[in-house]
């Protein structure tokens, strides 16, 4: 079964550096997603994008997170100027067209770990 | 979105079937019931989801009563690799924003 490839699994960095998380797709899927989840809290919603633009964001995605596609296959969330409080897993999904029934598909996360 | 509301946890024996209770008295007519679970800290994995009809598929099945207020995941058979956090998510974003809560943590006892 295809799958969303997520890398790296782990990252580490010092605060205030830039990290970028890296994410393949399911390759025929149109709408790219991240979500994030902090030990132990909910997962929370963090960014929509589709047709090389961001279609929703929640308040967590504030200045300092990014989204781009830069190729065919990629798709990254970018974090500025890291901080503590951005250590969680990172969750990329996607799916393959728009409407409510239609499945996400998620990626196994990079753990993100701020010093 | 509509909220959901499920019970924190449960126990089920292996082999037998579980039954996840959900609660979403405010579901309006265009939303999608869905079910994710999340094992371990893997990212959240899709099971089923439905409208109004009830569902079936390899992995569970999803009844949804006529009211749609309420809905129940059924594992038949559970197995240790069912243990888990359960999450019941209403959903009608054409752009695919689901939004989680707490769910339901499934332990699968021998």
């Amino acid at each position: 079964e295809p799958e969303v490839t997520q890398t790296p699994s782990h990252q580490v960095t010092q605060m205030g550096q830039e990290v970028i998380l890296r994410c393949v797709p399911i390759s025929n899927h149109l709408y790219f997603y991240w979500y994030r989840q902090i030990l132990g809290q909910k997962v929370e919603f963090l960014v929509s994008f589709y047709n090389n633009e961001i279609s929703e964001k929640s308040e967590i995605f504030d200045d300092q997170f990014s989204v781009e596609r830069p190729d065919g296959s990629n798709f990254t969330l970018k974090i500025r100027s890291t901080k503590l409080e951005d250590s969680a897993m990172y969750f990329c999904a996607s799916r393959v067209d728009q409407g409510a029934n239609e499945k996400l598909f998620f990626g196994s996360g990079t753990q993100l770990s701020v010093l | 979105d509509a909220k959901t509301t499920q019970p924190p946890s449960m126990d089920c024996a292996e082999g037998r079937a579980a039954n996840l209770p959900c609660n979403h008295s405010t579901i309006s007519g265009n939303e999608y019931v869905y079910w994710y679970r999340q094992i371990h800290s893997q990212g959240p994995q899709y099971i089923i989801h439905g409208l109004k009809n009830n569902e079936t598929n390899e992995m569970a099945s999803l009844i949804i009563t006529e009211d749609r207020k309420s809905s129940t995941l059924i594992l038949p058979h559970a197995t240790l690799r069912d243990t888990a956090v359960y999450y019941c998510i209403v959903s009608s974003s054409n752009t695919g924003k689901l939004i989680f809560g707490q769910g339901t943590t499934l332990q699968v006892k021998p």
